[in-house]
């Protein structure tokens, strides 16, 4: 069955640091793979997905940038952080077909102090 | 430009009663359309999806129903229980992506 990792759960960061959230998927492979993130009292925002190795849209101009390094494995960067980047990130994988059902994450909460 | 629209923050119903749910959108070109459960602090879960040719899904107590004309969706549970309590978001499918909506609280009470 596939299963969907991420981390860290909880992070804590001072403004201007830099960051790096992890996701990986098992059980499947070529998946789509997405970072989504729900700030305070907000719905969810789709900010960066990828159809594979290397290719990664973007759909927010923002202070984030995403890497897809391997077929599994997608990461979401900052250089320096922003006191408006915290929130509620979520990473979700899909193989695109039919209705596109993504699976989520546990996702990871992070605060910018 | 919000392209999935929910326009109540928040519903609560008795226990045993019908909740319902809704969402609107602006884009034809979406072909599927799904319902999320997310508890606080845990990712989204999926609950139910219909295809844009359809205007009816039904699945054990949650059915979706489409109104393309209005571009309208609505996802109803009978009976409503207290462990239904969650936000709910509505999404379209188009383009190999999920365009959420801003989610609306539900609250069953006993």
């Amino acid at each position: 069955s596939q299963t969907i990792h991420q981390w860290p759960a909880t992070l804590v960061q001072p403004v201007g640091s830099p960051l790096s959230l992890e996701c990986t998927v098992e059980g499947t492979s070529n998946p789509n793979l997405y970072w989504y993130r729900q700030a305070a009292g907000r719905g969810l925002q789709l900010l960066f997905y990828s159809v594979g190795i290397g290719q990664i849209s973007s759909e927010v101009p923002q202070n984030l940038s995403a890497s897809r390094p391997q077929d599994r494995q997608f990461i979401l960067s900052s250089k320096k952080l922003l006191l408006s980047d915290s929130g509620f990130y979520l990473c979700a994988w899909s193989t695109y077909t039919g209705a596109n059902v993504l699976t989520f994450g546990a996702g990871s909460r992070l605060t910018v102090l | 430009d919000q392209q999935v629209k929910q326009n109540s923050p928040s519903l609560s119903v008795q226990e045993g009663r019908i909740s319902i749910l809704n969402c609107d959108y602006t884009n034809s070109m979406f072909d599927y359309f799904l319902w999320y459960k997310k508890y606080p602090a845990e990712g989204p879960t999926f609950l139910i999806s219909i295809s844009s040719i359809k205007d009816k899904n039904e699945d054990g107590r949650f059915t979706v129903f489409l109104n393309k004309s209005a571009k309208h969706l609505s996802l109803h549970i009978v009976p409503s229980q207290p462990g239904d309590s969650a936000v709910y978001f509505c999404a379209a499918s188009g383009a190999g992506k999920l365009i959420f909506g801003q989610g609306t609280t539900l609250q069953v009470k006993p």
